[in-house]
C-alpha cells in the first residue's frame, strides 16, 4: 500500500500567518491527492482535489501544489475559522491512504 | 440537497457482524462510486473501502480485508457495509463519503455523512 507521511503532526500559528503542510507519498501517484479539513464533531470537508483544484465555494486563501512525490497545503493568511485538523488522501490506486493528519491550533 | 445518512451502528461483541447502510438523497446514486471511511475515537482517518458506480471495481483497507464487504443497491439508493469478525480496534465513527461521478480524470470525496458509531467491546 502507498504510505502517505504528513507533516508536521501538530501546528501552532496565529491569525494572519501562511502556514503550510506537506505530505510525501511513498512512490508516485500522479496528481491523485486530495486535502481535506476537519472540525471537532464534524465530518471532513473538502478543499482541494486533484492535488492543487480548489473545490467549489473554498476559500481562495487555501491552495495545492505538487513537486514529485511531495504534496503541500498552503493557507495564505489564516483566519479563525481555520483552526481545524487537515488530511491528505492519496486516490490514485487502492488502498488508498490518508495521511496522519495535521492539527492547526491557534498562537 | 445532497444528503448521506449512515444507519447501522450499535454496540457489538467482538467476532459477531453488523452491517451499516448508506442511504443517498439528492443526486443519481447510480452514477458515483462510494467509499467507507472511519475514525477510532481521537484517531485520525482511515480509508475503510470503495465501490465504482457498477459494483465493478472494489478495494478494501488491508486491515479489513476478508472480513469487511462491500457492496451497493443503485435502485435503492443505498451503500452497505457487512462487518464479520469484529475486533475492538474496529470501534470507530464509520462516514460514507460520494467520489466523483464515472468519466471523471479524478476523484473527490464529497459530500460525506455524518457518521454511524460502531463500538467492538464484550
Amino acid at each position: 500500500a502507498i504510505q502517505m507521511t504528513q507533516s508536521p503532526s501538530s501546528l501552532s500559528a496565529s491569525v494572519g500567518d501562511r502556514v503550510t503542510i506537506t505530505c510525501r507519498a511513498s512512490q508516485g501517484i500522479r496528481n491523485d491527492l486530495g486535502w481535506y479539513q476537519q472540525k471537532p464533531g464534524k465530518a471532513p470537508k473538502l478543499l482541494i482535489y486533484a492535488a492543487s483544484t480548489l473545490q467549489s465555494g473554498v476559500p481562495s486563501r487555501f491552495s495545492g501544489s505538487v513537486s514529485g512525490t511531495d504534496f503541500t497545503l498552503t493557507i495564505s493568511s489564516l483566519q479563525p475559522d481555520d483552526f481545524a485538523t487537515y488530511y491528505c488522501l492519496q486516490d490514485y490506486n487502492y488502498p488508498y491512504t490518508f495521511g496522519q493528519g495535521t492539527k492547526l491550533e491557534i498562537k | 440537497e445532497l444528503q448521506l445518512v449512515e444507519s447501522g451502528g450499535g454496540l457489538v461483541q467482538p467476532g459477531r457482524s453488523l452491517r451499516l447502510s448508506c442511504e443517498a438523497s439528492g443526486f443519481t446514486f447510480e452514477h458515483y462510486a462510494m467509499h467507507w471511511v472511519r475514525q477510532a475515537p481521537g484517531k485520525g482517518l482511515e480509508w475503510v473501502s470503495g465501490i465504482s458506480w457498477n459494483s465493478g471495481s472494489i478495494g478494501y483497507a488491508d486491515s479489513v480485508k476478508g472480513r469487511f464487504t462491500i457492496s451497493r443497491d443503485n435502485a435503492k439508493n443505498s451503500l452497505y457495509l457487512q462487518m464479520n469478525s469484529l475486533r475492538p480496534e474496529d470501534t470507530a465513527l464509520y462516514y460514507c463519503a460520494r467520489d466523483s461521478s464515472f468519466g471523471q480524470t479524478y476523484n473527490w470525496f464529497d459530500p460525506w455523512g455524518q457518521g454511524t458509531l460502531v463500538t467492538v467491546s464484550s
